[in-house]
């Protein structure tokens, strides 16, 4: 089974702290991708990665950064965290293009 | 325009009915297509996925695909309560794989 794990279920941040958030696939997927949810507004991408140290960015990059230093490994970076960067956070991983995304438990930020 | 765009719902069907979703896309080069189940509280996961027109049916779910009409639906047969979810329509649109998901529909199987 494909398992994609979040560093953090649950975290609390004050504004303009920097905050790291880290996804880690071991299933070799190609493709990885960090979401934001929130009610009414669905799924909306953030930054995603198509290979080592690669990154696209998606509909909402403003105010985040990530970096995929290996293979296995996602990292979204809010830089100055803030009050509307409260949100679900979801990682997800697919083998490539066209197939299937695998998602992680996610991470509900409150930044205060 | 929104790309991917679902009825928010809820749509509301008794045990046993069948169940019609229904996303359009905006992205005539879209080529990959997924419907993703999510519970309250839980993550996306996959239900059915579809890349060429026509229906493709897994068990009690046929994916329909047009994309001359750019539109995408799921069909329930025999809906159970434990169907009931946020259902989330996919749609990649190629080239350096970025996925667009709609604000998904909420289903309600009543008893």
């Amino acid at each position: 089974d494909v398992k994609v794990t979040q560093s953090s279920r649950y975290l609390v941040k004050r504004t303009g702290e920097k905050v790291f958030l880290e996804c880690v696939q071991d299933m070799d997927h190609e493709n990885m991708f960090w979401y934001r949810q929130d009610p009414g507004l669905g799924l909306r991408l953030i930054y995603f990665s198509y290979d080592v140290k690669m990154k696209e960015k998606g509909d909402i990059p403003e105010g985040y950064s990530v970096s995929r230093e290996k293979k296995e490994r996602f990292s979204l970076i809010l830089e100055s965290a803030s009050t509307n960067q409260t949100s679900m956070y979801l990682c997800a991983s697919s083998l490539s293009g066209g197939e299937t995304q695998y998602f992680g438990p996610g991470t509900r930020l409150l930044v205060l | 325009q929104k790309e991917v765009e679902q009825n928010s719902g809820p749509l509301s069907v008794p045990e046993g009915a069948i169940a019609s979703l229904n996303c359009t896309y905006s992205d005539r080069g879209s080529q990959s297509f997924f419907w993703y189940r999510q519970y309250s509280g839980k993550s996306p996961e996959l239900i059915m996925s579809i890349y060429s027109n026509g229906d493709k049916e897994d068990g009690r779910f046929t994916a329909q695909l047009n994309k001359a009409s750019q539109y995408v639906s799921l069909l329930i047969r025999d809906s159970q309560p434990s169907d009931s979810a946020t259902y989330l329509c996919a749609v990649e649109a190629g080239g350096y794989q970025k996925v667009t998901f709609g604000t998904g529909t909420k289903l309600q199987v009543i008893p």
